[in-house]
């Protein structure tokens, strides 16, 4: 079965563009999550998708929105790209059911 | 705010080695998982414990949940160059659908 994968892997942007990363969870997964990882913070946690619904939402702006397809991929948009938003974006799925996530290889994005 | 300490940040030791990285939170958690990630890449799964007072195995590697289901530990014997590497925690809070992560264990191991 094919991971989790992820597109692009590295997107250079400038400030105040907006970006939308993708994702294509395991097959059979349902449920995505998307993080947001820098070396400060860690691993935060951005919002959550199943069944094309957002279930869960991290403690970010509305700068960063997402949506997921009727066949569980699933797209988040960053809009008015700040410095601070350099990360690399993480996207992991999970069967219904399923407590453990699987990650995808990451889209780095780089902003200046 | 729930948290998720894990201990310690970084650990730099000589091969064949013993260690232990801590996973400790005031949370209970349903289940928890353990990452290795490498530098560029996404976290790879290792392991998910379930039961309190859970232990598996995996080769050299020993994961142990808390009776109480709070905490956990991993353990790795004899450590190779191969372990080097972000070394993360992840705790699933029950019927929430939602993960809190550890700060994360940056571990190498020297030839």
């Amino acid at each position: 079965k094919a991971g989790v994968t992820q597109t692009p892997r590295y997107l250079i942007k400038t400030r105040g563009q907006q970006v939308t990363l993708s994702c294509s969870p395991i097959s059979g997964h349902r449920s995505v999550s998307w993080y947001q990882q820098t070396p400060g913070q860690g691993l935060q946690f951005l919002f959550e998708y199943f069944s094309e619904t957002q279930r869960n939402k991290g403690n970010f702006p509305g700068r960063f929105s997402g949506r997921q397809f009727s066949n569980s991929r699933s797209e988040m948009n960053v809009s008015t790209l700040e410095l601070g938003d350099s990360a690399l974006y993480l996207c992991a799925s999970s069967q219904q059911g399923q407590e453990t996530q699987y990650f995808g290889p990451g889209t780095r994005l780089l902003v200046l | 705010t729930q948290l998720l300490e894990q201990s310690p940040q970084f650990l730099s030791i000589q091969e064949g080695e013993n260690l232990t990285v801590y996973c400790n939170s005031s949370s209970v958690f349903s289940s928890l998982q353990w990452y290795r990630q490498e530098p560029g890449e996404g976290p790879v799964l290792l392991v998910t414990v379930v039961t309190g007072g859970e232990v598996k195995k995996l080769k050299r590697l020993t994961f142990q949940f808390g009776d109480a289901r709070k905490d956990s530990s991993l353990h790795i014997t004899a450590a190779q160059p191969g372990d080097t590497g972000l070394y993360l925690c992840a705790g699933a809070l029950s019927g929430t659908y939602k993960y809190i992560f550890g700060t994360g264990t940056r571990l190498k191991v020297l030839a």
